[in-house]
């Protein structure tokens, strides 16, 4: 079965760096385009970035882009969010989303939490 | 800015029939955004539901339906259960940003 295991989150100050990976098993992840998308503590859900299946072809939302990369390792099935430059305002749980042969979101990882605080 | 918006929140009955929407500010919703619908319970992650605006995944259940209704994508459940109390999230896809936008979130409440 498809599954998506998030890791690497945690609390970091403003202005630090913190990486995400999120590990895919169950499915042939190199046939994937993926996506992150982040949910603020009582908040709503927001799209944060997306990859191509090969890697090559990458796009953020405003919010992120300049100091987010999205990147990944098909040869350990492995997703990355690199975080630059972190504000209180990133603080939120972190899901990775496999995009499915019907060219659309399917399956969701569990997220982690990333906190940025002092 | 663009913005995607969706009901704050709704009431139905156990049994009965409840429409949710999704409108974006850029004009009327057509299957050029490929709507996509999620159902999150608490504590739990997003689960997919629709997509391509009236499509089901294989494990979405016969009740709930999508379609496009009025320049609006929308979300239809029909024989409400009590486990469908949930907040539903519409997601719009704008191609020529490359951007995807989640709506704000229907809180779906059966009493």
């Amino acid at each position: 079965q498809v599954q998506l295991v998030v890791s690497g989150g945690g609390v970091v100050q403003p202005g630090r760096s913190l990486r995400l990976s999120c590990a895919g098993s169950g499915f042939t992840f190199s046939g994937y385009a993926m996506h992150w998308v982040r949910q603020a503590p009582g908040k709503g859900l927001e799209w944060v970035a997306v990859i191509s299946s090969d890697g090559n072809h990458k796009y953020y939302a405003n919010s992120v882009k300049g100091r987010f990369a999205i990147s990944r390792d098909n040869s350990k099935s492995t997703l990355y969010l690199q975080m630059n430059s972190l504000r209180a305002e990133d603080t939120a749980v972190y899901y990775c989303v496999r995009v499915g042969d019907t060219r659309h979101f399917d399956y969701w990882g569990q997220g982690a939490l990333v906190t940025a605080s002092s | 800015q663009t913005v995607v918006t969706q009901e704050p929140s709704l009431t139905v009955s156990p049994g009965g029939t409840v429409t949710l929407t999704c409108t974006a500010n850029t004009g009327a919703v057509s299957s050029n955004y490929y709507p996509s619908w999620f159902q999150q319970k608490p504590g739990q992650a997003p689960r997919a539901l629709i997509y391509g605006a009236t499509n089901k995944h294989s494990w979405t259940p016969a009740r709930f339906s999508g379609s496009l209704l009025g320049g609006k994508a929308a979300l239809t459940l029909s024989g409400v259960q009590p486990e469908d109390e949930a907040v539903y999230y519409c997601l719009l896809f704008f191609d020529g940003a490359q951007l995807w936008l989640f709506g704000g979130g229907t809180k779906l409440t059966v009493l």
